[in-house]
């Protein structure tokens, strides 16, 4: 089975500063890569998502990805960060290859301090 | 406006009680699925459908039941064999049977068990 790590619980950034939320994926074969906003007490909503082609994502609201294969990472980036950003941000991959469930990560707290 | 809907936003149970979670969603979708939140697990799959009037258990089924007798929707029973019910319950849909295919999540129910 496939699963994702996300190494960081909470993030905390100052507005206008850069972040990157990380995560990792254990994976043998090919892999296509989600990530997810949830901002409080609301669903969530795709962010961005990696399936094949080019290794740099960019996904709403400003958000990118870059896959990395040599290092098993997905992780998450935005060049300057609003208050509005503030939510918790979730990365996942299907279950295995051709499965129709998918795994989340644990979420990472970004906090953006003004 | 097409979506998903979750119903209602907050629901108090006294132990002992069941209770039903309402999950409807117009998009036409074919898959819906049930997910429990708590603080630093991440998402955790409760049941899912693939089609009408068929389900499939997830990791965390036990102590719960669904019914899937119309497309729309997808009503999830907390039993009083749940035994730790208190969670945010986060209902889904795709469209499809394709690995790629987005999620799109509902806003939600808080259960507190009292």
């Amino acid at each position: 089975a496939q699963s994702v790590t996300q190494l960081d619980s909470q993030v905390p950034v100052f507005e206008e500063a850069p972040v990157e939320l990380r995560c990792n994926y254990s994976s043998s074969v090919s892999v296509y890569l989600f990530w997810y906003v949830q901002y409080p007490n609301q669903g969530l909503q795709l962010l961005l998502k990696y399936l094949s082609g080019s290794t740099l994502v960019k996904g709403i609201n400003g958000f990118e990805a870059e896959f990395n294969k040599s290092q098993t990472s997905f992780h998450l980036r935005k060049p300057s960060v609003h208050i509005s950003d503030t939510a918790e941000y979730f990365c996942a991959v299907p279950l295995q290859t051709g499965a129709n469930n998918l795994f989340f990560g644990t979420g990472t707290r970004l906090t953006v301090i003004p | 406006d097409g979506g998903i809907t979750q119903s209602p936003k907050y629901l108090f149970r006294k132990e002992g009680q069941n209770v039903t979670l309402s999950c409807e969603q117009n998009l036409n979708h074919d898959a819906m699925y049930w997910y429990r939140q708590d603080p630093g697990q991440g998402l955790r799959l409760i049941y899912y459908s693939q089609i009408v009037n068929d389900f499939q258990k997830g990791d965390i089924a036990e102590g719960y039941s669904v019914s899937r007798e119309k497309k729309e929707s997808f009503p999830l029973t907390v039993t009083s064999a749940q035994k730790n019910p208190t969670a945010f319950y986060l209902c889904a849909s795709r469209r499809g049977d394709t690995t790629t295919d987005t999620q799109y999540f509902g806003p939600g129910t808080r259960l507190t068990v009292l």
